[in-house]
């Protein structure tokens, strides 16, 4: 099975700020990369696929990138409505398998 | 416009059986693969299976962990999809969500995912 680690686990900011978070795959998943957006109480909402394709109606502060078993999630400028917990999903393989989040959080 | 919708959670007690359902609409249902998630409190995702749409001959994959327990159904008639639960254990207390898979070579991503309805397992 295909383990995926994010780091970091909290990432504190403030508005405005550009922020990444890297996802690391414990063998190459190519480009089989989703990331996913969620708010307490709320379900997850796909961000990006394939590692850098942006989903519809996504606003553009967010991108993705790398391949391999490297990937990162970049807001270009954080708006008060980013602050969620952000996870990655490989689906190279099954059993389908996400990091274990990072908490975007308030400085 | 895409919706899904949840139904059948509640509380249960360890070894009985639970099944839930995800009701869709907005879509042409029998063409996607249809995906089970789960979130214990306070936890991160866990994926819990899927079933594949007739263009894929609505095949089934588990994780581990619910492999032999969760069983995965559908009636495209309905369009609804079913999470049956035997055997349940504590552990499989979680926020229970339904989605959409869009195929890729392999596997699955997922894009759009219901509200979510919660199975709490204890005696």
């Amino acid at each position: 099975d295909i383990q995926m680690t994010q780091s970091p686990s909290t990432l504190s900011a403030s508005v405005g700020d550009r922020v990444t978070i890297t996802c690391r795959a414990s063998q190459s998943i190519s480009s089989w990369l989703a990331w996913y957006q969620q708010k307490p109480g709320k379900a997850p909402n796909l961000l990006i696929y394939q590692a850098s394709s942006l989903e519809s109606g996504v606003p553009s502060r967010f991108s993705g990138s790398g391949s391999g078993t490297e990937f990162t999630l970049t807001i270009s400028s954080l708006q008060p409505d980013d602050f969620a917990t952000y996870y990655c999903q490989q689906y190279n393989s099954f059993p389908c398998s996400f990091g274990q989040g990072t908490k975007l959080e308030i400085k | 416009e895409v919706q899904l919708v949840e139904s059948g959670g509640g509380l249960e007690q360890p070894g009985r059986s639970l099944r839930l359902s995800c009701t869709a609409s907005g879509f042409t249902f029998g063409d996607y693969c249809m995906s089970w998630f789960r979130q214990a409190p306070g936890k991160g995702l866990e994926w819990v299976g899927l079933i594949r749409g007739k263009g894929y001959s609505v095949t089934t994959e588990y994780a581990a962990s619910v492999k032999g327990r969760f069983t995965i159904s559908r009636d495209d008639s309905k369009d609804i999809a079913y999470l049956q639960m035997n055997s349940l254990n504590t552990e499989d207390t979680a926020i229970y969500y339904c989605s959409r898979g869009r195929a890729a070579i392999i596997s699955y991503y997922f894009d759009y995912w219901g509200q979510g309805t919660l199975v709490t397992v204890s005696s």
